[in-house]
């Protein structure tokens, strides 16, 4: 079955700066990684999602990009402010079955 | 905005009980998930749901599982002997595409936190 891998675990950075987390899945026919934001008691929330025909997708401050080659994706915040800290937890999925990455906890300081 | 609704948000049950947890889905989907969440650990796949019948399952999902749609609108998972390490954040997930070979955005509920003492 599917393997997701994700880095880092946790992850610190000032307000402003860029944020990156990085995925890796096993499946060759995974065909789409989602990623989504969970905060503290809540269920997790997409935030955004790439299908396996598209190299890059981006949404305001928030982008994804992905290399099927290397079976690896990445979710990047730019301009991160306070609210932005939560878990994010990446997935990939084939055959309609989402496979989760641990989770990144994302504390941006202010 | 429609939303996954989970009852009930927490649950204490002792060890062998049974535990019943509820959801609704957003009213036009297809596909029903249970997806299941250990303290501190990564959201695990437990099992689809699709035409009124279990699509796929993951090895937890064993013997002591089911799941069911009472209705048009319910969709249960039953846990029939809890152990200890049932304990968890049971989420669960309904999406509304047709294809099978696609999988869409998923909506999670807010997750039934279930303590097996």
């Amino acid at each position: 079955g599917e393997n997701v891998e994700q880095h880092p675990s946790t992850l610190s950075v000032q307000e402003g700066d860029s944020a990156v987390i990085k995925c890796t899945y096993s499946d060759s026919a995974s065909n789409y990684f989602p990623w989504y934001k969970q905060e503290l008691g809540k269920g997790p929330q997409l935030i955004i999602d790439i299908r396996s025909n598209v190299g890059e997708k981006k949404d305001q401050r928030i982008a994804v990009t992905l290399n099927k080659t290397a079976k690896h994706f990445s979710l990047h915040i730019t301009e991160t402010q306070p609210e932005d800290s939560a878990v994010y937890f990446c997935a990939a999925s084939s055959a309609r079955q989402l496979t989760f990455g641990s989770g990144t906890q994302l504390t941006v300081l202010p | 905005e429609p939303e996954v609704t989970q009852t009930p948000s927490h649950q204490v049950t002792q060890m062998g009980q049974e535990v019943i947890l509820r959801c609704v889905p957003i009213s036009n989907h297809l596909y029903f998930y249970w997806y299941r969440q250990i303290l501190g650990q990564k959201v695990e796949f437990l099992v689809s749901f699709y035409n009124n019948e279990i699509s796929e399952k993951s090895e937890i999902f064993d013997d002591q599982f089911s799941v069911e749609r009472p209705d048009g609108s319910n969709f249960t998972l039953k846990i029939r002997s809890t152990k200890l390490e049932d304990s968890a954040m049971y989420f669960c997930a309904s999406s509304g595409l047709r294809r099978l070979r696609d999988t869409g955005e998923l909506f999670f509920g807010e997750g039934s936190r279930l303590t097996v003492l």
